[in-house]
């Protein structure tokens, strides 16, 4: 099946600064990259939708200036937390479709801690 | 706005046993339904993913059903082994969109 990497598995960051969070699909190309977030025990929620070389779109909720999205090539997305807070932390998924509008692909995952 | 629903929230078996993860979702109008796979502290593996159109899915040891009607889901493992342990996610695509809704999954323990 399609791969897709997340970089890195795991962040601790302090209060303030800014994490990014790569995104990439190894052997397809995605047109559409998703990432979510989930907190223990809950639901995987859809932050936003990026599709490759145009601005993403946010659910309803998320803050685009916080959560910046960037989708420049067929094989990456990337994710900046910018001026983390400790209610950031959280386990980022991504997830790729390729061009036939089927299943997406996840990825592993990056827990985030902001102290 | 679509709510999907898993139970139970946690289930623990005996090696061998067979059982059944339920899923329900509050609007019919969905693509497609997948079953998801979640270890601890990783992301998700793909099980099985049931067309709108379709009743049911098999692959190994798991089935999935689908009555859309009724907003339902189950999925079905036969023989359950410890390897089998882990969270189960349902998700609905809606119609219309390419948003996947998931719901909040039943962690599965299979003790040997």
């Amino acid at each position: 099946g399609a791969v897709v990497s997340q970089h890195p598995s795991r962040v601790i960051c302090k209060s303030g600064t800014s994490v990014k969070i790569e995104c990439r699909s190894l052997d397809f190309q995605a047109t559409t990259m998703f990432w979510y977030r989930q907190f223990p025990k809950q639901s995987l929620m859809l932050m936003a939708t990026s599709n490759e070389g145009s601005k993403a779109t946010y659910e309803q909720g998320v803050e685009k200036d916080k959560f910046l999205i960037n989708h420049a090539s067929l094989t990456l997305s990337t994710l900046t937390v910018t001026s983390a807070h400790p209610e950031d932390s959280s386990f980022y998924i991504c997830s790729a479709r390729g061009r036939v509008r089927e299943t997406q692909y996840f990825g592993p995952g990056t827990r985030l801690l902001v102290l | 706005k679509q709510e999907v629903t898993q139970i139970p929230a946690a289930l623990s078996v005996p090696e061998g046993e067979n059982l059944v993860l339920n899923c329900s979702f509050t609007d019919s109008a969905i693509y497609n339904l997948q079953w998801f796979r979640q270890d601890p502290g990783k992301g998700l593996t793909s099980l099985l993913l049931i067309q709108s159109s379709q009743r049911e899915q098999t692959s190994g040891r798991l089935n999935a059903s689908l009555d859309k009607s009724s907003g339902r889901s189950t999925l079905y493992i036969a023989a359950s082994q410890p390897g089998d342990s882990a969270t189960y996610l349902c998700a609905v695509v809606i119609g219309g969109s390419e948003k996947l809704v998931f719901g909040k999954g039943t962690k599965l323990t299979v003790n040997p």
